[in-house]
């Protein structure tokens, strides 16, 4: 596609739910990068794929937490048991290359609310 | 560890005016600096980055910044700015040796008034 597309873009849920947000990343870009923006704060960084594996989730919060890109294309976010902290946007953006040299494409966030 | 601080959560300024968002790190390391913008309603965008070079760096819509290493900063500034600039604006450190994680200042929201 044009550019990364976050899918739901947002999502209401009730405590102890589960929860999977969807990535779909600008075509031919290896890396993927899921980030958490809590409001009034930066993206905080929580997974980065290269291909299909998980290069570094030292991000991801808890066990709660766990995301996927089964086939180095698509990648989904999965929330365990959530919890009203959870509540945030969760940005998902993509590039070519590792992307200190290159530029990171982002998506508009799915905005997640659990009550 | 990397921290990045923007001290002003809101700038408000009159159109035409220049301004000036300022942007903080620190770090142990060497660093490669950013600057992104996030119109309403949209995502993330880069504005211009410093990897190497010249310490001063420029965007296509006339906005510029300055890697200052002694002061550990990189602020942006615009001599005019426009309604169009309108927007919430992130600074962004990543380091050289852990190159794929960005370390997020708080934004700062720049308010254009008519």
């Amino acid at each position: 596609g044009a550019g990364v597309s976050q899918t739901p873009s947002n999502k209401v849920t009730e405590k102890g739910k589960y929860v999977e947000l969807r990535c779909d990343p600008i075509s031919g870009h290896t890396a993927l990068y899921w980030y958490r923006q809590s409001l009034g704060q930066g993206p905080e960084f929580l997974i980065y794929f290269q291909g299909t594996g998980a290069a570094d989730d030292s991000g991801l919060p808890n066990d709660r937490f766990f995301a996927v890109r089964p086939e180095g294309s698509v990648s989904t976010l999965k929330i365990q048991r959530t919890e009203r902290g959870d509540s945030a946007v969760y940005l998902c953006a993509s590039s070519l290359t590792r992307q200190n040299t290159g530029e990171l494409f982002f998506g508009e966030g799915s905005r997640l609310t659990v009550l | 560890a990397q921290s990045v601080t923007q001290l002003d959560s809101q700038v408000p300024v009159f159109e035409e005016a220049p301004v000036e968002l300022r942007c903080n790190y620190s770090s142990s390391v060497s660093v490669y600096l950013f600057w992104y913008v996030q119109y309403p309603n949209q995502g993330l965008q880069l504005l211009l980055k410093y990897l190497s070079g010249s310490t001063l760096v420029e965007s296509i819509n006339g906005f510029e910044a300055e890697f200052n290493k002694s002061q550990t900063s990189f602020h942006l500034r615009k001599p005019s700015v426009h309604i169009s600039d309108t927007a919430e604006y992130f600074c962004a450190v990543s380091p050289m040796d852990s190159n794929y994680q960005l370390i997020w200042g708080a934004g700062t929201k720049l308010i254009i008034k008519p």
